[in-house]
């Protein structure tokens, strides 16, 4: 059965250092999303991206945040200057045809030191 | 903006059935989710209730769903301790399938034998 991927599992990195959390979500699926979820907190929207583009964006996705469509299979999400606040699991989720199924990807610890 | 309850914990017998609550406040939401997220796992989506239903089965799972009240939940029949997890619950905001997912807290449940 197709699944979202990501890449890595876990991230440790230094404050102020960039990272780039990867993600191939299912092939012909055409919407893809970041979420995160900071330890003991609620699932929050990131972004939203369709046709090579930002389609939403949330208050938490600012100037530090970006999203890229790389080649036809994998979805980015870097942030440029960590902060200890950026601790946390990263999801990424992808949309089909079946646009009221969105299937999510196992997800990135990402932990800022 | 859009909120998501749900109570923090549930602790059931194996066998026994097992009823998780929601609550929502967009009423325009036009589907509402259940999500599954086993230990160190990612959100696997369960069902989804279209929102001009009230109830939808799906093997051991039953959605019922109160436009009125706002209130969603998920009964598990004959629990068992593989379904001990955390399972939130999800609504779209909007009237399409493809925007983001507003989630509630999660409610960890836990099946002992």
């Amino acid at each position: 059965e197709p699944e979202v991927t990501q890449t890595p599992s876990h991230q440790v990195t230094q404050m102020g250092q960039e990272v780039i959390l990867r993600c191939v979500p299912i092939s012909n699926h055409l919407y893809f999303y970041w979420y995160r979820q900071i330890l003991g907190q609620k699932v929050e929207f990131l972004v939203s991206f369709y046709n090579n583009e930002i389609s939403e964006k949330s208050e938490i996705f600012d100037d530090q945040f970006s999203v890229e469509r790389p080649d036809g299979s994998n979805f980015t999400l870097k942030i440029r200057s960590t902060k200890l606040e950026d601790s946390a699991m990263y999801f990424c989720a992808s949309i089909g045809a079946l646009v009221n199924e969105q299937f999510f990807g196992p997800g990135t610890r990402l932990t800022v030191l | 903006g859009e909120d998501v309850e749900q109570s923090l914990f549930l602790s059931v017998r194996e066998g026994d059935s097992s009823v998780i609550n929601c609550t929502y406040t967009d009423s325009s939401s036009t589907y509402l989710y259940w999500y599954k997220q086993e230990p160190g796992a990612g959100l696997q989506l369960l069902t989804y209730i279209f929102s001009n239903m009230d109830m939808k089965q799906d093997q051991r799972l039953t959605v019922l769903l109160n436009k009125k009240d706002k209130h969603l939940s998920l009964r598990i029949a004959d629990t068992q301790t593989g379904d001990s997890a955390i399972y939130f619950c999800a609504e779209n905001e909007g009237n399409t399938g493809f925007q983001k997912l507003v989630f509630g807290t999660g409610t960890r449940l836990l099946v002992s034998p």
